[in-house]
């Protein structure tokens, strides 16, 4: 085990466009996190998951932008009809919620709209 | 709702001098506290927990609820220390609210 995954690393698209990213955790985190950070920002909370249940979303996510996890391992995020002001890092983390020892994070998806 | 405020977004400090990164927090209950780092080019990382009370890399962080403050200390600033530096807290294990960050560049 790697640690966090993330794929891409990096994602240029047109606006319109629709895009998906995937993030695989570590194996034994039952918890999984979408974030966001835009420059000179923190990481902003997007959405979370304990297995495949998704807990929580924030007011920051539209009805453009929706989450799986479908077998409580990897997820997906997709932002639909992408705007200019999604372009952000979009980073996911996972951990165990048994512990509270912090979450280990991705490397990140670098979109940029065009 | 929970917020954390890092004041500082710049702060340099000179090789061997003291570093402070300040953070305080407005949350009424014992939320977790934690410092994040994040080095040129790498992933962000955890640095250290107020509740294991150690010390990483010789930072040390105090939790003081009097002052909802949880700053990070470090006696002699190294240059490998020049890197991104967020505050976070985490309440009734759900999620970590960060803050904006410092970025902490030490002058050699």
């Amino acid at each position: 085990d790697t640690g966090v995954s993330q794929d891409p690393r990096h994602k240029i698209t047109k606006r319109g466009q629709n895009v998906t990213f995937r993030c695989d955790p570590i194996s034994e985190h039952n918890r999984l996190y979408w974030y966001r950070q835009t420059l000179g920002q923190g990481p902003e909370f997007l959405t979370y998951f304990q297995n495949e249940a998704q807990l929580e979303k924030s007011r920051l996510l539209s009805d453009r932008f929706s989450a799986e996890r479908p077998k409580g391992s990897f997820s997906t995020l997709e932002i639909q009809r992408t705007e200019q002001g999604d372009s952000a890092m979009y980073l996911c983390a996972s951990s165990s919620s048994a512990q509270n020892y912090g979450y280990t994070f991705g490397s990140g998806t670098r979109l940029t709209v065009v | 709702a929970q917020r954390v405020t890092q004041p500082e977004k710049l702060l340099s400090v000179f090789k061997g001098a003291p570093v402070e990164l300040k953070c305080n927090y407005s949350y009424s209950g014992s939320p977790e506290l934690f410092w994040y780092v994040q080095y040129s080019r790498q992933r962000l990382q955890l640095l250290l927990r107020h509740i294991s009370r150690e010390s990483i890399k010789g930072f040390t962080a105090d939790l003081n609820k009097g002052e909802t403050s949880f700053h990070l200390k470090k006696p002699f600033a190294q240059e490998e220390d020049s890197a991104m530096y967020y505050c976070a807290t985490l309440f009734g294990n759900e999620k970590l609210t960060f803050g904006t960050g410092t970025r902490l560049t030490i002058i050699p």
